[in-house]
């Protein structure tokens, strides 16, 4: 079955250190993945994807992603958060797999302490 | 550049009542995707739209349908409305998916808000 997991519900970390949010999948086929971040009361907005190439993505607001494929991981990075960048993030994979779709992950929160 | 808008913005229905949510995409944009977001269950992909054609649906029951009109807006039908369809409805569109499949961004809408009682 194709998936998308985010494995941990929440992340906490401290304004200035860096951040890990997390993502692995399961699709058949050329996985097409992406990042979406929800800030509170404000839509779903793209922050990055990895069709092709570079295996490390560079995205909106410092924000990048490494793709592993032998890990089949796409985690999302920052190398010094910010407060403002406390939001709900998903990872997602879009597959033609069977029909195209886009596949969520369960999103993942991620507080930033000032 | 207008972004994706959805209407109406709350909804608020009884068991076995319908209910329409519409959406319009961005301008240029042919695809539009529908999704449920029910809390603490993420997005669930329920439609794809292109060109005015059902390309693809999700896991849900027929009574879940929509369409797409010839300037690419979309509305979404929920017949016979059960409380456990109360969620956000997420419409998002993007630029042609075309047989390439899939390497554009969504675009989202701010979502309706809909409330079975």
């Amino acid at each position: 079955a194709q998936s998308v997991a985010q494995p941990e519900d929440q992340v906490n970390v401290a304004e200035g250190n860096p951040l890990t949010v997390k993502c692995t999948y399961s699709v058949s086929g050329n996985p097409y993945l992406f990042w979406y971040v929800q800030y509170p009361n404000r839509g779903l907005q793209f922050l990055l994807k990895y069709i092709t190439g570079d295996n490390l993505v560079k995205g909106s607001y410092g924000f990048e992603a490494e793709f592993n494929k032998s890990q089949t991981s796409f985690h999302l990075k920052k190398p010094s958060a910010l407060v403002s960048d406390s939001a709900l993030y998903f990872c997602a994979v879009s597959t033609n797999t069977g029909g195209f779709k886009t596949i969520f992950g369960a999103g993942t929160r991620l507080f930033v302490k000032a | 550049e207008a972004g994706v808008t959805q209407s109406p913005t709350h909804l608020i229905k009884t068991r076995g009542q319908q209910a329409t949510l519409r959406c319009s995409p961005i301008s240029g944009h042919t695809s539009v995707y529908w999704y449920q977001q029910a809390l603490g269950l993420g997005l669930q992909f329920l439609l794809w739209y292109d060109e005015g054609e059902e390309r693809n649906r999700g896991n849900f029951p027929p009574r879940f349908s929509g369409r797409q009109f010839p300037n690419y807006s979309s509305e979404l039908n929920v017949n016979a409305l059960e409380l456990e369809d109360s969620a956000l409805y997420l419409c998002a569109s993007s630029l042609a998916t075309g047989s390439s499949g899939g390497y554009n961004e969504q675009f989202f809408g701010p979502g309706t808000r809909l409330t079975v009682l």
